[in-house]
């Protein structure tokens, strides 16, 4: 059983930009969220996909956009890069019931981007 | 709003030592989850535990237990004779239902030889 997976590993941009990141979730799980974590911090929350459509986000600028398909897999997009976007996406799947997360977040391995 | 708090930001033992990474929360409310993370170098964030607000029982896992105590609003984990191999990054996180994931700044654990 494969765990939640990213693509790509690494990704080298310049600032103006646009860049795609790819997640595909654990089996069996159907909400995605992305986190994004810079160095030495802590993951910040970005934005949670169930059912296709956005559910929850966190205060990052509409720069940031996603998407989940119908088989559960989800994109981040983040337009006009910035040098501080530089950071590890991490991408997060879980099964997650009205009354709270009926799983723990499984995270992925991240995509490290850099912003030159 | 939730806010997590890792007050030690980096430790370093010797190995066998006995080791405590603090975490301290803030929630309004009464059914949360907490939840443990260790981040190795490779990056990847392994989940470790979850508990949830009623349920206040210490857990024992290996060399792994985790204090909960809901008066102080903490959520402590213990290593118990360090390994090297724990050398990593540890989160602490919160989660209330209808909301997100909220991590804390994370506490780097290195592990002498």
């Amino acid at each position: 059983d494969a765990g939640v997976t990213q693509s790509p590993t690494h990704l080298i941009k310049t600032r103006g930009q646009q860049v795609t990141l790819r997640c595909s979730p654990k089996s069996g799980h159907d909400t995605v969220s992305w986190y994004q974590q810079a160095l030495g911090q802590g993951p910040q929350f970005i934005f949670q996909y169930y059912e296709e459509e956005e559910r929850q986000r966190g205060n990052f600028p509409d720069r940031f956009s996603g998407h989940q398909f119908p088989n559960y897999s989800s994109e981040l997009n983040v337009n006009a890069l910035l040098l501080g976007d530089s950071a590890l996406y991490l991408c997060a799947s879980s099964l997650v019931g009205v009354q709270g997360p009926l799983s723990e977040q499984f995270f992925g391995p991240g995509t490290r981007l850099t912003v030159l | 709003a939730q806010k997590v708090t890792q007050a030690q930001t980096e430790i370093s033992v010797v190995e066998k030592e006995d080791v405590t990474l603090d975490c301290v929360y803030e929630t309004r409310d009464t059914t949360y989850y907490l939840f443990w993370y260790k981040q190795p170098p490779s990056g990847e964030l392994v989940f470790l535990i979850r508990r949830n607000s009623f349920d206040e029982q210490n857990e024992i896992s290996g060399r792994y237990s985790w204090n909960f105590q809901k008066s102080t609003s903490s959520f402590n984990f213990t290593i118990t004779a360090s390994q090297v191999v724990d050398s990593a990054v540890y989160f602490c996180a919160s989660f209330v239902s209808g909301s997100r994931l909220t991590f804390g700044e994370g506490t780097q654990l290195t592990v002498n030889p």
